[in-house]
């Protein structure tokens, strides 16, 4: 069964509004998780990686007063996209990072299309 | 930095046929290395992973990949592939304590 869950899977908003999307850890903490936007046919594009409890890292190019992540406990953290337009649309995935001794796994949520107006 | 490439950008077989889809990354040090699979309208799910010990490592749905450490690759196999193979693969690379790193991912069209 699916261990990271991301919701929600689709959503469609009119540009100029925001949108929070959720990211959970279902039977483990994280204390790491990631954030990809997928373009069509592309691979995973990292935007940025959430720390629970202290800011999250952001790539290069991605503006973080725009895509605004919090990763307030060990099993959710949140993406919003602020003010979105059209150029904003894209199918965003979340992970989450499982640590165990030697043991470094990426679980994937199903991931989130989002469709700007 | 690592990086991590991947020889084929699409690949079209043959019910039955053989695969072999090429990784290489490029990193000095010790490496954690994934194939993940993504069908289509789906998730990202793990196909396999090694970490350590045989070389060469069995995942789900008959899929396989070896890790050549001279060669810096860890090429994903599978005898006879089946029309629900179709999907997209990612190779990716860890070091530990360090960010992911994906390939650009290789399409694969199995024809029935």
């Amino acid at each position: 069964g699916a261990v990271v869950s991301q919701h929600p899977s689709r959503v469609i908003c009119k540009s100029g509004t925001s949108v929070k999307i959720e990211c959970r850890s279902l039977d483990f903490q994280a204390t790491t998780m990631f954030w990809y936007r997928q373009f069509p046919k592309k691979s995973l594009m990292l935007m940025a990686t959430s720390n629970e409890g202290s800011k999250a890292t952001y790539e290069q190019g991605v503006e973080k007063d725009k895509f605004l992540i919090n990763h307030a406990s060990l099993t959710l953290s949140t993406l919003t996209v602020t003010s979105a337009h059209p150029e904003d649309s894209s199918f965003y995935i979340c992970s989450a990072r499982r640590t165990s001794g030697s043991i470094d796994i990426q679980y994937f949520g199903a991931g989130t299309r989002l469709s700007v107006l | 930095a690592q990086s991590v490439s991947q020889h084929n950008h699409h690949v079209i077989l043959s019910e039955a046929a053989s695969l072999e889809l090429g990784c290489n990354y490029s990193y000095g040090g010790t490496v954690n290395l994934f194939w993940y699979v993504q069908y289509p309208g789906q998730h990202l799910q793990l196909l396999l992973k090694y970490f350590s010990g045989d070389p060469l490592v069995k995942g789900i749905k008959g899929f396989e990949a070896e890790f050549i450490k001279s060669k810096f690759s860890f090429n994903l196999r599978k005898p006879s592939v089946q029309w629900s193979d179709t999907a997209e693969y990612f190779c990716a690379v860890n070091a530990h304590g360090q960010n992911f790193v994906f390939g650009p991912g290789t399409r694969l069209s199995v024809l029935p």
